[in-house]
């Protein structure tokens, strides 16, 4: 394990739902990151936070909405989300969010959106 | 923003073979190039990285070369076992310094 924990792993959403996404570390890292991978298609980083506060946004839809309450937690709020959003979800985190630091993964949610 | 090139997308070898994949990146003032292997069902992982004022690494099996002036930077595996199975991403630091560019993957497969 890399002390990076997602949950759920699977979510299945209509596209007028309303979900989250969640991610704890147990690093003690205070960078934590979302990417979006979709198949055959490079890992895409949508979100960075360090020390909670969000430095980085790469364009990413308002449909998708960060939370980072604290340096072990983040979430990311999904509502009125279209099928070209299915991918896998994944969180990271880094001892400061140079992306220089080793980034540590976790496990992904697999996201289905019909 | 930067652009990583990865080739190829497959590649089997047998075991014991040697297995290369290579990057290229278009931003000069990249500085730092990792690469991550991503098991099925788990997320990337570090396995080895390399940065611009080295032209290689190496960890045991695992090597990285490095060349600035063509912009391309290769993962070399020797002595490929069959847990060397997933794929591999290579990745460059874009200038913000929190953004890596990731490659499209190489999806390795190593056969007893």
């Amino acid at each position: 394990e890399t002390g990076v924990t997602q949950t759920p792993r699977h979510l299945v959403m209509g596209m007028t739902n309303k979900k989250s996404l969640k991610c704890e570390q147990h690093l003690g890292h205070n960078a934590m990151y979302w990417y979006k991978q979709s198949a055959k298609k490079p890992l895409e980083l949508m979100f960075v936070y360090s020390l909670e506060e969000r430095v980085e946004n790469n364009s990413v839809p308002s449909r998708f909405s960060p939370e980072c309450p604290n340096s072990s937690h983040l979430f990311l709020h999904l509502h009125t989300l279209q099928p070209e959003d299915s991918a896998l979800y994944l969180c990271a985190s880094s001892q400061g969010p140079a992306a220089y630091n080793e980034q540590f993964f976790g496990p992904g949610t697999r996201l289905t959106v019909l | 923003g930067e652009n990583v090139e990865q080739h190829p997308s497959t590649l089997s070898v047998q075991e014991g073979d040697s297995a290369v994949i290579k990057c290229t990146y278009s931003d000069s003032a990249s500085n730092y190039f990792p690469w991550y292997k991503q098991e099925l069902g788990k997320g990337p992982q570090l396995i080895i990285d390399i940065r611009s004022n080295v032209g290689e690494k190496k960890d045991q099996r695992i090597a990285v070369t490095l060349n600035k002036t063509a912009k391309h930077f290769s993962l070399h595996i020797t002595e490929t076992q069959p847990e060397d199975s997933a794929v591999y991403f290579c990745a460059s630091l874009e200038n913000s310094g929190y953004a890596l560019n990731f490659g499209k993957g190489t999806s390795l497969l190593v056969t007893p």
